[in-house]
């Protein structure tokens, strides 16, 4: 079975200072790996993917994400903080191994990040 | 077009009432879902779509009656729904490969309010 932790459920920076949103998975298979994130009232967007190819994984608006192996971590980082960010993020992990019926998707709780002045 | 487009943005309706929920997507991808997300939770997965034929239901109720009339094409037909049933309604679509995992695209969503 697949499960994903979200190690935090809110983290609060400032403006400009370095942002961490930790996230540990469980996983049978190899697993891929997702970063989302929703703000308030909106949809998800697609932060970054871990498809087993390079370890550390860059995405949009400045953030990245390291897959750990032997930690079992997709820890989310952004150097620099702005007023946008703040936002709620998802870590997923697929679940099971692909299939052509569609994929399954396990969902962090999420954490809330607020971005102060 | 990369987006996924969800009507109506608002809805509401009261426990007797009939409507439905439209989803659209234009970027060829042949696996559709629906999901539910209760305020401060992660969404839940409902119902998926593959080569517009249900292949995941996740023991939603019959009150929810998904329907995919072609590959672009998403409804989500809603009857004697209950007050808890008021959620954010996510609609989301992806590549299909039996080799790799392919990212969803999310919609914006329904807000959905049931008096």
């Amino acid at each position: 079975a697949q499960s994903v932790t979200q190690l935090d459920s809110h983290v609060s920076v400032s403006e400009g200072t370095p942002v961490l949103l930790r996230c540990n998975y469980s996983s049978s298979y190899s697993p891929s790996l997702f970063w989302y994130v929703q703000h308030p009232n909106k949809g998800l967007q697609l932060l970054l993917k871990y498809t087993s190819a390079a370890t550390l994984v860059k995405g949009i608006n400045g953030f990245e994400a390291e897959f750990k192996k032997s930690e079992t971590s997709f820890h989310l980082t952004k150097p620099s903080a702005h007023m946008s960010d703040a936002a709620e993020y998802f870590c997923v992990v697929t679940s099971g191994g692909p299939t052509g019926g569609g994929n399954k998707l396990t969902f962090g709780t999420g954490t809330q990040l607020k971005v102060e002045l | 077009d990369t987006e996924v487009t969800q009507t109506p943005k608002h809805l509401v309706m009261g426990m007797t009432n009939k409507k439905s929920l439209k989803c659209e997507q234009h970027m060829g991808h042949r696996a559709m879902y629906w999901y539910k997300q209760k305020a401060k939770k992660p969404p839940e997965l409902m119902f998926v779509y593959s080569y517009e034929k249900l292949s995941i239901n996740e023991s939603v109720p019959s009150r929810f009656s998904p329907e995919c009339p072609n590959s672009s094409l998403l409804n989500l037909h809603l009857h004697a729904l209950q007050p808890e049933d008021s959620a954010l309604y996510l609609c989301a679509s992806s590549h299909l490969d039996m080799m790799v995992y392919n990212e969803q695209f999310f919609g914006p969503g329904t807000r959905l309010t049931v008096l």
